[in-house]
């Protein structure tokens, strides 16, 4: 188990220029989150794939964003047209369903190191 | 809309103390409930997960319990050392068939050898 990793861990861009980030979630996890920090506030939901399928998309998520999951395995997530506000720490997360002893469904998430992403 | 608070935002205590962290959520209809670690500029660690049903949870000095008809959970933290310097998060998962996380915005501990 390698963890969740991200690539690049940082990225500075000037503004109007185009970004992608890449996640690689745990080998064996089906879900995958990509969520925002900015200073000082918790990570904030952008979006969420269960294998290759996009299921749930916030209102954060502008129409200059696009995130795919191709194979259902890594994920990228692009930022067309960067502004100063979209620069924040984008984190990825990683999931599956496990099971307690007593047969209980519990879904843990574990999450990567993050990029951050600086607009000029 | 869920909503999760942390009390309070900052918290200096001198090494070998105990502590409490505080988390609250405005609906108590949650699936899970994580703490998580994180460290200046890095990403989010998992601690411990508490499912809806469980009232607690443990890993070494480290104590989470929750009460959802009050909408809170708390983190206990015993004998402290510098090295738990760090922010920590609360996260809940309102379930659905939404995995998606809502944080409150962290509580920043200092721990003073």
């Amino acid at each position: 188990d390698t963890g969740v990793s991200q690539d690049p861990r940082h990225k500075i861009t000037k503004r109007g220029q185009n970004v992608t980030f890449r996640c690689d979630p745990i080998s064996e996890h089906n879900r995958l989150y990509w969520y925002r920090q900015t200073l000082g506030q918790g990570p904030e939901f952008l979006t969420y794939f269960q294998n290759e399928a996009q299921l749930e998309k916030s209102r954060l998520l502008s129409d200059r964003f696009s995130a795919e999951r191709p194979k259902g395995s890594f994920s990228t997530l692009e930022i067309q047209r960067t502004e100063q506000g979209d620069s924040a720490m984008y984190l990825c997360a990683s999931s599956h369903t496990s099971r307690t002893s007593g047969g209980q469904a519990y879904n843990e998430q574990f999450f990567g190191p993050g990029t951050r992403l600086t607009v000029l | 809309k869920q909503e999760v608070t942390q009390i309070p935002a900052a918290l200096s205590v001198p090494e070998g103390e105990n502590l409490v962290l505080n988390c609250s959520f405005t609906d108590s209809a949650i699936y899970n409930l994580q703490w998580f670690r994180q460290d200046p500029g890095k990403g989010l660690t998992s601690l411990l997960l508490i499912q809806s049903s469980q009232r607690e949870q443990t890993s070494g000095r480290l104590n989470a319990s929750l009460d959802k008809s009050s909408g809170r959970s708390t983190l206990y933290i015993a004998a402290s050392q510098p090295g738990d310097s760090a922010t920590y998060l609360c996260a809940v998962d309102s379930g659905a068939g939404s995995y998606q996380l809502t944080f409150g915005k962290g509580t920043k501990l200092s721990v003073i050898p």
